[in-house]
């Protein structure tokens, strides 16, 4: 069991750019989260999907926000045209393994927006 | 009203001391319940979960839940230095749906020697 992995671990682009990032769940666990925090509060969620299907988004999560988990596994996050306000951790959750429905988290993409 | 409220702190106690969180969420109906641990630029740790009233032992820690009361705590027993972080009380959906966490804003423990 390796954990949560995410990648790139800090993202630095100027406003309007594009940025994708990605998220590899622990490896029997068969729903994804993503979730947003910025400096001061706690985690806010984004996002998740069960298998392939994504079956909640937050209000929060704007059309410049898209994520997709094409095939079960891995899931990506991809913010359109960035603005400054998006500059947060952005955070991917695991859990649906046979015994606990615990969300484990990677280590986080640190996102800043110039 | 937030759904899940935590005082954010700083809560100092001394090296050895007890250390008491405190969480109250406002959805009756929520069924899960977490305390995470954060690191300044870390990410959430899982501490414990506790599912039914009561008290749950995990070595240091006992998390304690009262669904009537809508609260969550965390003790920490001998604190320990290396305890200074900030504490996130999570509170999972509701029956029928919703997996996603949401979280209180986090109390900041600070462990003095």
């Amino acid at each position: 069991d390796t954990g949560v992995s995410q990648d790139p671990r800090h993202k630095i682009t100027k406003r309007g750019q594009n940025v994708t990032f990605r998220c590899d769940p622990i490896s029997e666990h068969n729903r994804l989260y993503w979730y947003r925090q910025t400096l001061g509060q706690g985690p806010e969620f984004l996002t998740y999907f069960q298998n392939e299907a994504q079956l909640e988004k937050s209000r929060l999560l704007s059309d410049r926000f898209s994520a997709e988990r094409p095939k079960g596994s891995f899931s990506t996050l991809e913010i359109q045209r960035t603005e400054q306000g998006d500059s947060a951790m952005y955070l991917c959750a695991s859990d649906g393994g046979p015994s606990t429905d615990t969300q484990y988290f990677g280590p986080g993409t640190r996102l800043t927006v110039l | 009203q937030k759904e899940v409220e935590q005082n954010s702190g700083p809560l100092s106690v001394p090296e050895g001391a007890i250390a008491s969180l405190n969480c109250t969420y406002s959805d009756r109906g929520s069924q899960s319940f977490f305390w995470y641990r954060q690191y300044s630029g870390k990410s959430p740790e899982l501490i414990m979960s506790i599912y039914s009233n009561g008290d749950k032992e995990d070595g240091r820690f006992t998390a304690q839940l009262n669904k009537a009361s809508q609260y969550v705590s965390l003790l920490i027993r001998d604190s320990q230095p290396s305890d200074s972080a900030t504490y996130l009380c999570a509170v999972k959906g509701w029956a029928g749906g919703g997996n996603k966490l949401t979280f209180g804003t986090g109390t900041q423990l600070k462990v003095e020697l």
